[in-house]
């Protein structure tokens, strides 16, 4: 089984919709995150959570929530999708052990179409 | 505002050729830097990351830090098809979070 786990892969949904995507992992990380990928704009954070208790705004995080329901899970809700939200959506996850070492695990990412 | 800047390419080099690909960012506070690889459709997958200026060897990789010019590079050596991907730059500065340019595009013809 894959250490980062995103449902569903793929989602097609209309306007107006709210619609969750989830994310779990078994890497017994503390750290989570939700970023969306669109081509020619990159990587983009959306939320992080560095515990159960903590959550905070990325750079775009205007028409979405978060929930961290246990170490392991972190979900992504779009209130009332709108087709702007059209993108590939990914959870990751990290545990710093020194200095340099913040690198993200991806999960193998969500495709989300809003029409 | 953090920036992360990537040429997007593609940047085309044939089998066995060295590729160079190149970063700058603009938070002079960053302190730890990433490559990732990312096939089309597929997560990002990390290949390297420096944090102290000079280079940093991993096989054919290497990544290069240049902390006063706010520059790194990554150098693959003997390229291959397979190495074909967008290469992204990611920035960490300080805050746990990573800043991602937009990637450039490597393709290695056979």
């Amino acid at each position: 089984d894959a250490d980062v786990t995103q449902t569903p892969r793929n989602r097609i949904t209309k306007t107006g919709k709210r619609i969750m995507l989830e994310c779990s992992q078994t890497k017994g990380h503390d750290r989570m995150y939700w970023y969306r990928q669109d081509p020619g704009l990159g990587l983009r954070l959306i939320y992080y959570s560095f515990d159960v208790k903590d959550i905070n705004k990325g750079e775009i995080s205007d028409g979405y929530s978060v929930s961290r329901q246990a170490q392991a899970k972190f979900s992504l809700s779009l209130e009332s999708a709108i087709p702007n939200q059209t993108a590939l959506y990914f959870c990751a996850t990290s545990d710093p052990q020194g200095m340099g070492d913040y690198g993200y695990t991806f999960g193998s990412g969500t495709r989300l179409t809003v029409v | 505002q953090k920036e992360v800047e990537q040429n997007s390419g593609p940047l085309s080099v044939p089998e066995g050729a060295i590729a160079s690909l190149n970063c700058t960012y603009s938070d002079r506070g960053s302190q730890s830097f990433f490559w990732y690889r990312q096939y089309s459709g597929k997560s990002p997958e990390l290949i390297m990351f420096i944090y102290s200026n000079g280079d940093k060897e991993d096989g054919r990789f290497t990544a290069q830090l240049n902390k006063a010019s706010q520059y790194v590079s990554l150098l693959i050596r003997d390229s291959q098809p397979s190495d074909s991907a967008t290469y992204l730059c990611a920035v960490n500065t300080g805050y746990s979070t990573l800043t991602f340019g937009k990637g450039t595009m490597l393709l290695v013809s056979p």
